[in-house]
């Protein structure tokens, strides 16, 4: 079946300092990959998506590139702002499926920024 | 409304009760999930609909476990003879169509089965 995997956290940054979360996947076939964010208090919402390899997501200054090579997808942000302290969830919908919201998600990064 | 809107926000049972739990998508979205947020299990996809029809109900953990959906809109998720193991934050989704690959998700019900 489909996994996602995620580094674990939780991870702790100064203000301005870069950012990356590794995700790897396993899927069958080419997945859609997503990064959700949850905000302390607020319900989950898509940050990026990247719909096939070498595809890069962009959104708020987070970026992250599908890697059909090393099945990996990336979070990175070259300065990180107290208020992107947050969850952050890597996930994929399966190709081919029925439905593209039937994801699987990883067990999620917690980021908090220092000032 | 605006986003996608679920009640109770929190939810406190004694085990073996019923629990039902509602979600309001956002209007003139014809597709909607439910998932299971848990500590031990992260984030599980437990059924979609679309429209009134449920295509997946593979992620549903037992048949204690039900959802319906009327009216092409508001959808309630029922756990029969709750148990520990149920307690969680459920939520719920909803996107424009099958083929639409954002989701707007809900802020939860978080269910504590006593």
């Amino acid at each position: 079946g489909n996994s996602v995997t995620q580094m674990e956290g939780p991870v702790t940054l100064s203000e301005e300092a870069f950012l990356t979360i590794n995700c790897t996947y396993t899927a069958t076939g080419y997945p859609s990959l997503f990064w959700y964010v949850q905000y302390p208090g607020e319900g989950l919402q898509l940050l990026l998506k990247a719909t096939k390899a070498d595809d890069k997501g962009s959104n708020k200054g987070f970026e992250a590139t599908y890697r059909k090579e090393t099945t990996s997808f990336h979070l990175e942000k070259g300065s990180v702002q107290v208020s992107d302290s947050a969850v952050y969830f890597c996930a994929l919908s399966e190709a081919g499926g029925t439905s593209y919201g039937k994801l699987t998600f990883g067990q999620g990064t917690i980021l908090t920024v220092h000032p | 409304g605006a986003g996608v809107s679920q009640s109770p926000s929190n939810k406190v049972t004694e085990k073996g009760k019923d629990v039902e739990l509602r979600c309001d998508p956002i209007s003139g979205h014809t597709a909607l999930y439910w998932y299971r947020q848990s500590l031990g299990q992260g984030l599980e996809f437990l059924i979609y609909f679309q429209g009134n029809s449920a295509p997946d109900k593979s992620g549903l953990p037992s048949d204690r476990f039900s959802a319906e959906r009327t009216g092409g809109s508001v959808s309630t998720l029922t756990i029969q003879r709750t148990q520990q193991e149920d307690s969680a934050v459920y939520l719920c989704a909803s996107s424009r169509g099958q083929s639409s690959e954002k989701l707007f998700f809900g802020s939860g019900t978080q269910l504590s089965v006593l």
